[in-house]
């Protein structure tokens, strides 16, 4: 059974950077098959997916446009974990944030089967 | 992006009864080489993350009970719960996942009337 958990600060200033990270177990973030991936949910966004990174041979990453520019995701292969860092943070950011896995293959995909608990990142100073 | 659209917003049905909910996708999400609809359905439940109910538009996912059920195909789709019960009181979302940026509806409230 996949088992996702996540830990970081609650609480973090304008203009500085979240950072967020997702412990697996169950499974590996160097898996050739699934994908390891951070969403949000706001009142305001919905459920937004904002990137991914995965290993086929090398890693790959995949961020959305509305972040792409302050945005990493960053594999830990030693703790078995990966990471999220979003930059220049303002209170438009405020959410709970999600790690999910999905299953990606031979060029089709999954819905994301297994979660985080979330965790409520509040931007202000 | 593929915008996804769902109706109604919310929907208060009597115990035992039938909820529906429909979700519209700006694109087809039919991947012809693999004959599969990129669609999916979750439930979520307050300070709980979304749970997967239902993947290529119509396959329960293990564990789900056999009152949630999917269909459709292309643009249009639908989530049915044939009986609805007490603990079915949640948000329900669909997702595409034919392409990236994965995107979402803006969710359904199913309550008890």
């Amino acid at each position: 059974q996949v088992q996702l958990q996540q830990s970081g600060p609650g609480l973090v200033k304008p203009s500085q950077t979240l950072s967020l990270t997702c412990a697996i177990s169950g499974d590996s973030v160097s898996s050739n098959s699934a994908a390891w991936n951070w969403l949000r949910q706001s009142p305001s966004r919905g459920l937004e997916w904002l990137g991914r990174t995965y290993y086929r041979s090398m890693w790959y990453n995949d961020y959305a446009l509305s972040v792409k520019s302050r945005i990493t995701i960053n594999p830990d292969t030693s703790k078995n974990q990966f990471s999220l860092q979003l930059n220049s943070v303002t209170p438009d950011d405020t959410a709970v944030y999600y790690c999910a896995r999905h299953v990606v293959r031979s060029g089709w995909t999954t819905p994301f089967d297994y979660w985080g608990q979330g965790t409520l990142v509040t931007v202000s100073s | 992006d593929i915008v996804m659209t769902q109706s109604p917003d919310s929907l208060a049905v009597s115990l035992g009864e039938r909820a529906t909910i429909n979700c519209k996708s700006s694109q087809s999400v039919f991947h012809s080489s693999h004959n599969k609809n990129f669609l999916g359905w979750f439930q979520q439940k307050p300070g709980q993350p979304p749970k997967l109910l239902i993947y290529w538009a119509s396959t329960r996912e293990s564990g789900v009970p056999d009152r949630f059920s999917g269909s459709g195909s292309g643009t249009d789709f639908t989530l049915t719960i044939s009986s609805l019960q007490a603990e079915d009181v949640a948000v329900y979302y669909c997702q595409q996942y034919y392409t990236t940026p994965f995107t979402f509806g803006p969710g359904t409230k199913v309550d008890i009337k």
